[in-house]
């Protein structure tokens, strides 16, 4: 069984530009996340998607962040302007069910310079 | 609301050697409980969790932990230390009954251990 998927690995970009990151999650699993960890601190949890429908997105630091996951499957994370502070390892994970183990992707490193 | 303190930052220990990290929590309603561990360049892996029932967690990699309800305390033991342990480890909670989805991370604890 594949694992969480994240796209890209890497991503330098200039502030102020654009950039998208991608999830695929276990096949099957209704429930996706979006967590954060910025400069080696905690990690924090963005939003939470059941199927196509945002459940929580009380973690989103503000209207420059877009999530999406259109036909409940794949999600997108979009950061448009790109600002400094938003550097940080971007984390998908999904679950079965919410409360429910949760398989974490990889990560992507975003460095906004 | 929820909250995490992983007790210091850094661990190093020799091999053979016991394995603590500590791990204490705040939670308004009964939490669920995480432990999972960051090799280098890989995502996050679950070692354990707590829901409910016993409160002696076994996980994988000879790891447990205790739920400590009256302590708010799950620390992670293994009582002998392998040089494939070095790694992140990272405590979560989730609210069980109103937001298990949304788990709130400590800052890690990067464990080093020494031949």
């Amino acid at each position: 069984e594949a694992g969480v998927t994240q796209f890209p690995s890497h991503s330098v970009i200039e502030k102020g530009q654009t950039v998208t990151l991608r999830c695929d999650p276990i096949s099957g699993h209704d429930n996706l996340y979006w967590y954060r960890r910025v400069m080696g601190k905690e990690i924090k949890f963005l939003l939470h998607f059941v199927k196509e429908s945002k459940q929580d997105e009380s973690g989103m630091p503000n209207n420059r962040f877009l999530a999406e996951r259109t036909g409940g499957t794949y999600s997108t994370l979009k950061v448009q302007p790109a600002e400094l502070e938003d550097s940080g390892v971007y984390f998908c994970a999904s679950s079965l069910w919410t409360g429910n183990e949760q398989y974490f992707g990889p990560g992507t490193r975003l460095t906004v310079t | 609301a929820q909250s995490v303190t992983q007790l210091g930052s850094h661990v190093s220990v020799s091999e053979g050697a016991l394995v603590l990290l500590r791990c204490n929590y705040s939670s308004s309603v009964p939490p669920y409980l995480f432990w999972y561990v960051q090799y280098p360049n890989q995502g996050l892996q679950l070692l354990l969790k707590y829901t409910t029932g016993a409160t002696l967690v076994k996980g994988i990699n000879g790891f447990e932990a205790e739920f400590k309800k009256s302590e708010t305390s799950f620390h992670l033991t293994k009582p002998s230390a392998h040089m494939s342990d070095a790694a992140e480890y990272f405590c979560a909670v989730s609210e069980a009954w109103t937001n298990a989805g949304k788990s709130t991370f400590g800052d890690g604890t990067t464990l080093t251990v020494k031949p």
